[in-house]
């Protein structure tokens, strides 16, 4: 069955990074696209970029461009985030999800979500 | 301000039909296409409808989603308790070129 198991929760300080991990299982992992979206607490769902594993291009969202990359190890079936000079406002639960097909908002397995607390 | 708008709460009793809405722009529902994720609490999102319509394996055929112009809707027949969530829609942007999703709408069985 798909899986998608994501890292443990993680507090940073502001100006700080943080990278996320995704490992995907039960199907090829090179075939789909992840997208990730984050919730902040109590808040609705953003999102924040997506990578296509096969060809390694990248789309991010406006708000975190210059801020984040998203890789993938194709060996490995795992995902990654790394978003720098991070912000109380980007306190949230960090989700990855395998893209359904070839349209990006389309994500039909998510993992079981990140939470990135950004405090001083 | 999400840039697709939903009304923050709705509500029914079990059995009854509701309607969830979402507005957009010509630069995301007018021309994407739509889909639609329900969040229980305390849970990572689910895709409930996909490509304005089409359900993935396994959502009941109580759920179905319609596009019309600008805007679409989510309809719940049938409503249970366990339908109890959060519903966010979500459409490709072409001016801001990524994915914007809907404030979200906080679906009470009463």
């Amino acid at each position: 069955q798909v899986q998608l198991v994501q890292s443990g929760g993680d507090v940073k300080k502001p100006g700080a990074s943080v990278k996320v991990s995704c490992k995907a299982s039960g199907y090829t992992f090179a075939n789909y696209g992840v997208s990730w979206v984050r919730q902040a607490p109590g808040q609705g769902l953003e999102w924040v970029g997506w990578i296509s594993p096969f060809r390694g291009n990248t789309n991010y969202a406006q708000k975190v461009q210059g801020r984040v990359a998203m890789t993938t190890d194709t060996s490995t079936s795992t995902a990654y985030m790394e978003l720098w000079s991070l912000r109380s406002d980007d306190t949230a639960v960090y989700y990855c999800a395998r893209v359904k097909g070839i349209v990006v908002e389309s994500n039909d397995y998510w993992g079981q979500g990140t939470l990135v607390t950004v405090s001083s | 301000q999400s840039v697709l708008t939903q009304p923050p709460s709705a509500s029914g009793t079990p059995g009854q039909r509701v309607t969830l809405s979402c507005s957009g722009s010509s630069s995301n529902i007018g021309g994407n296409t739509v889909n639609w994720y329900q969040q229980l609490p305390g849970t990572a999102p689910k895709l409930l409808i996909y490509t304005n319509n089409q359900r993935p394996s396994g959502v009941p055929d109580r759920f179905s989603g319609s596009k019309s112009g600008t805007s679409a809707s989510l309809a719940i027949s049938g409503l249970q308790s366990e339908d109890e969530a959060d519903y966010y829609c979500a459409a490709w942007d072409d001016s801001l070129n990524g994915v914007v999703f809907g404030g979200g709408t906080k679906l009470t069985v009463l």
